[in-house]
């Protein structure tokens, strides 16, 4: 079957960097998202990636490994308006987005 | 209007009652889809249309209805309201076209309550 597995909540300190992992298991592979929820809100669209390696957009980063099935979202210099959920995505050979639970990220003063 | 709306923003329904979920968007996509989001669950995927005049089933299709007669508008109706149903629904759009980067953007949700 096809799944995608990312932590449920993560916890990080403002100022600090923080990494959300992201597994996925889908049958065909047409990329990766990344998306950011604040409480109450609809989904946002943050990153996607197809190839293997690292984007770089402003204070996020998003990797990406296909032969390990495997993503990243970096986050740096956390704000206090970071905090919210990111939901990872993975898109199969069908073009339909597979989701993950999506993971809640509490910044600290 | 810009991108995507939904109507209602919430609702309270009793159960076996018949339901319409507004969503329109003017941002001439060819593609549009129906999630529900329930806590601590992804969001799923109720039904799609990849242009107008057709759709797809998605993984949750049991128990709603959609159509799609122009570009802009896919309503999202529940027959016979049940309380399983209770959720955020999000209605979404897509430029389309089977590629790879063919980012989804989201409407602000409707969430439904059925007693």
């Amino acid at each position: 079957g096809q799944n995608i597995d990312q932590p449920t909540e993560m916890t990080a300190t403002e100022g600090a960097i923080v990494q959300i992992n992201c597994t996925y298991q889908t049958s065909g592979f047409n990329g990766l998202f990344w998306y950011q929820q604040h409480a109450g809100e609809a989904p946002t669209f943050l990153s996607y990636n197809v190839l293997d390696g690292l984007e770089e957009k402003g204070r996020f980063s998003s990797f990406l490994s296909r032969s390990k099935g495997y993503s990243y979202l970096l986050l740096k210099e956390l704000q206090m308006k970071d905090s919210a959920s990111y939901l990872c995505a993975a898109l199969d050979s069908n073009y339909q987005l597979i989701w993950g639970a999506g993971t809640k990220l509490i910044i600290k003063p | 209007i810009a991108g995507i709306t939904q109507a209602p923003t919430s609702q309270i329904l009793a159960a076996g009652r018949r339901m319409t979920l507004r969503c329109t968007q003017d941002m001439r996509h060819n593609a549009m889809y129906w999630y529900r989001q329930d806590l601590g669950l992804g969001l799923r995927l109720i039904h799609y249309s990849n242009t107008a005049g057709t759709t797809g089933k998605g993984e949750v299709p049991d128990g709603y209805s959609v159509s799609r007669a122009n570009t802009d508008d896919f309503p999202l109706t529940l027959a016979s309201a049940v309380p399983s149903q209770t959720s955020v629904y999000f209605c979404a759009s897509s430029q389309g076209g089977g590629i790879g980067t063919d980012t989804q953007y989201f409407g602000p949700g409707t969430r439904l309550t059925v007693l």
